[in-house]
C-alpha cells in the first residue's frame, strides 16, 4: 500500500469547520483512501472511506482531489469530543496486506 | 453488545514473565489482528487471522505467538517478556479479508514491563 503524509498536529476552536489534508502523491488505481480517529485509551474508530468520488457520512465529509494524489477529511463544526488523532492510510481492494497506520494528525479542540 | 473486547485492560509484569491477552469480538467477522502501538503512537500490523487461519505474521519475537480457537477469538501469549514489549496491544476485526474491509477495533491492552 502507498505511503500517506499528514501534519503532526493542528489546532481548531468548538464550532469551526476543520480541514485535515492527507498528501498521497502515489496511490494507485485501486487503492482507497481511508481514515480513522483515535482517542486516549481507545483503539482506532473507523471514519469514512472513499475511491474517487467525494463521500459523506455523519461523521465527516472526504473531498478527495480529482488526480486522487490528496485527499481532505472536512469535520464540521467540531466539538471538544472531535479531538483525536486522525489517520488517513490507503487500501487496495483485494489486498493481502493488513492496513498499516503511520503517525496520523493530532487535532486539538480548544473551548 | 456487539463489538471487540480485550481483556485485560492492563498489566504490569516483570522481564522474563510470560503474559496472555485475549480478544474476541461479536461481531460475526471472519477475520482478526493483532497491532502493536508504541510511545510514539505509530500501530504496527503483528499478526492477521482469517476464520482461525494465519494469514499475516509480521516480523515480530518468536516469543510473541497468536492463538486462535474459532474466528471469534484471537489470543497473543509473550513467551518471555523484555522492556521494549511495554506497548499498548491492539486487537482488531474486520467483516471479511481484503483491502475494503472496515476495522473495528477493541480498546487496548496497555503491557508495562518492569
Amino acid at each position: 500500500d502507498a505511503k500517506t503524509t499528514q501534519p503532526d498536529s493542528m489546532e481548531s476552536t468548538e464550532g469551526e469547520t476543520v480541514h485535515l489534508p492527507c498528501s498521497h502523491a502515489t496511490i494507485s488505481g485501486n487503492e482507497y483512501i481511508y481514515w480513522y480517529r483515535q482517542v486516549p485509551l481507545q483503539g482506532p474508530e473507523y471514519v469514512t472511506h472513499g475511491l474517487q468520488q467525494n463521500t459523506t457520512n455523519s461523521m465527516a465529509f472526504l473531498a478527495i482531489a480529482s488526480d486522487r494524489k490528496s485527499s481532505t477529511l472536512i469535520l464540521p463544526h467540531v466539538s471538544l469530543r472531535d479531538a483525536a488523532v486522525y489517520h488517513c492510510i490507503l487500501r487496495v481492494a483485494h489486498n493481502n496486506n493488513a492496513p498499516r497506520f503511520g503517525a496520523g494528525t493530532k487535532l486539538s479542540v480548544k473551548p | 453488545e456487539t463489538a471487540v473486547f480485550q481483556t485485560p485492560n492492563y498489566h504490569v509484569t516483570q522481564v522474563g514473565n510470560e503474559v496472555s491477552f485475549n480478544c474476541k469480538q461479536t461481531l460475526g467477522h471472519d477475520t482478526m489482528y493483532w497491532y502493536k502501538q508504541d510511545s510514539k503512537k505509530l500501530l504496527k500490523i503483528m499478526f492477521s487471522y482469517n476464520n482461525k487461519q494465519l494469514i499475516v505474521n509480521e516480523t515480530v519475537p518468536r516469543r510473541f505467538s497468536p492463538q486462535s480457537s474459532d474466528k471469534a477469538h484471537l489470543n497473543l501469549r509473550i513467551k518471555s517478556v523484555e522492556p521494549e514489549d511495554s506497548a499498548v496491544y491492539l486487537c482488531a476485526s474486520s467483516p471479511h479479508w481484503g483491502g475494503r474491509a472496515e476495522q473495528f477495533f477493541g480498546p487496548g491492552t496497555r503491557l508495562t514491563v518492569l
